[in-house]
């Protein structure tokens, strides 16, 4: 059971524009910043967005990040086969005091 | 370029200890910390815990404290992850990653190493 809630799976074709949820508490969304990663098949998890909607260079504008209370989203656009990837939100926990991730959302592109 | 590169695969039995490395290359050491994170298969990310590049403070996730001891070698810029009496759900990938401070951020990872618990 993980602190910061995803949804197991999204889906969407080419071109689309998918959105990723992350749910947390008080202790960490609702007063830390959020960070989204993505994990290709059979590699090392890849930093995406950081600070809630910061991206990384080299990450390309169509990632994009935002944050509303204790509750965060990935959105992606322009929806890409390469994409196909499992995203995880972490964020710092003050109760547990360190980070904590969510699930993981496994992405597939139709 | 930043990077950090991992010791190979390992196969213990159960009740064993594995030592996995993650030499740094690319930036000061000493600026920042290690976090170690595990993936058992088909699974989420697990935050193990932290050692400072400065001065080798560490905290551990509570669920493997007291079978965890993460140690840093300043002169070779290499964070080291030693866990004891190994189980099999200790079977994972494991990470470590360069880290930002008390922000969850994780930039780079390390390439992985796989720990197979196994009688």
């Amino acid at each position: 059971q993980s602190v910061l809630t995803q949804p197991p799976s999204a889906s969407g074709t080419p071109g689309q524009k998918v959105t990723i949820s992350c749910s947390g508490g008080s202790s960490n969304v609702g007063s830390n910043t959020v960070n989204w990663y993505q994990q290709l098949p059979g590699t090392a998890p890849k930093l995406l967005v950081y600070s809630d909607y910061q991206r990384p260079s080299g990450v390309p504008g169509r990632f994009s990040g935002s944050k509303s209370g204790a509750s965060a989203s990935l959105a992606i656009s322009g929806l890409q086969s390469e994409d196909e990837a499992d995203y995880y939100c972490a964020a710092w926990d003050d109760s547990l005091n360190g980070p904590v991730f969510g699930g993981g959302t496994k992405l597939t592109v139709l | 370029q930043v990077q950090l590169v991992q010791s190979g695969a390992e196969v213990k039995k159960p009740g064993a200890s594995v030592k996995v490395s993650c030499k740094a290359s690319g930036y000061m050491f000493t600026s920042y910390g290690i976090s170690w994170v595990r993936q058992a298969p088909g699974q989420g990310l697990e935050w193990m815990g932290w050692i400072s590049g400065f001065n080798g403070n560490t905290k551990y996730a509570q669920k493997i404290q007291g079978r965890v001891t993460m140690t840093t070698d300043t002169s070779t810029s290499t964070a080291y992850m030693e866990l004891r009496s190994l189980r099999s759900d200790d079977t994972a990938v494991y990470y470590c990653a360069r880290d930002w401070g008390p922000v969850a951020r994780f930039e780079p990872w390390g390439q992985g190493t796989q720990v197979t618990v196994s009688s």
